[in-house]
């Protein structure tokens, strides 16, 4: 399967505390992206990263690459109850137009 | 940002019926969408890819007589499960890119929860 492979599987944290999710690939890739997705809901567009890039900040979420490792890694930082979720990597390999998506990370934040 | 709207949101159908799903773009123009099954706790698995005014590209394991793909318009692809049966309950999720845009991500439909009786 060229899934892509993230850890932990669940996550429960306190809220303000900080949230790290990681997710492992194994194609060489165009960018990387993540998404969040609501129970029973559609996926959210969270951040993109390119292959060229090694870090990237977008308000609370913080974003590291390691093309050498075929890894990423997010990190949702202050987080609130409304960060309750399922976060999901997402990689377009080189020469498609395709994304193949993580197994995924469900969060639980708590007040 | 754009918007992808897919419908229904749920459908609840006997065995044997065949049930479509539509997914349009409604600000922009998509010539390629991207259809995924998701099972409850799981990841999305891409199955096939839509492109307008061809055939569909289906990902290995996907029947194509079975899940039925026409991307008719540059903002409407349909899937249509053919004799439905209880083990094509799943949900169903569409997405799409804005290439006209140099948009490299996605674009997601709110999904559609298929039940199949």
């Amino acid at each position: 399967s060229q899934q892509g492979e993230e850890d932990p599987q669940a996550l429960s944290i306190q809220e303000g505390e900080n949230a790290t999710m990681n997710c492992s690939y194994k194609t060489s890739i165009n960018n990387l992206q993540w998404y969040r997705q609501n129970s029973g809901r559609g996926l959210v567009h969270l951040i993109l990263i390119r292959s060229n890039e090694r870090e990237k900040h977008s308000g609370r979420l913080r974003v590291t690459l390691d093309t050498s490792k075929k890894s990423s890694s997010l990190l949702i930082t202050a987080s609130r109850a409304a960060d309750t979720a399922s976060y999901f990597c997402a990689t377009e390999a080189t020469g498609t137009y395709k994304y193949i998506f993580g197994t995924g990370t469900r969060l639980k934040v708590l007040a | 940002g754009a918007v992808v709207s897919q419908h229904p949101s749920w459908v609840i159908c006997k065995s044997g019926t065949s049930v479509k799903i539509e997914c349009r773009s409604l600000d922009f123009q998509a010539t390629t969408m991207f259809w995924y099954r998701q099972f409850p706790k799981q990841s999305l698995m891409l199955m096939a890819t839509s492109n307008e005014g061809s055939k569909a590209t289906y990902e290995q394991g996907v029947e194509k007589d079975k899940f039925l793909i026409n991307h008719a318009s540059l903002t409407l692809s349909t899937l249509t499960v053919t004799s439905a049966h209880p083990e094509d309950s799943s949900f169903y999720i569409c997405s799409a890119r804005d290439l006209d845009r140099g948009d490299e991500k996605l674009f997601f439909g709110s999904g559609t929860q298929l039940s199949v009786l």
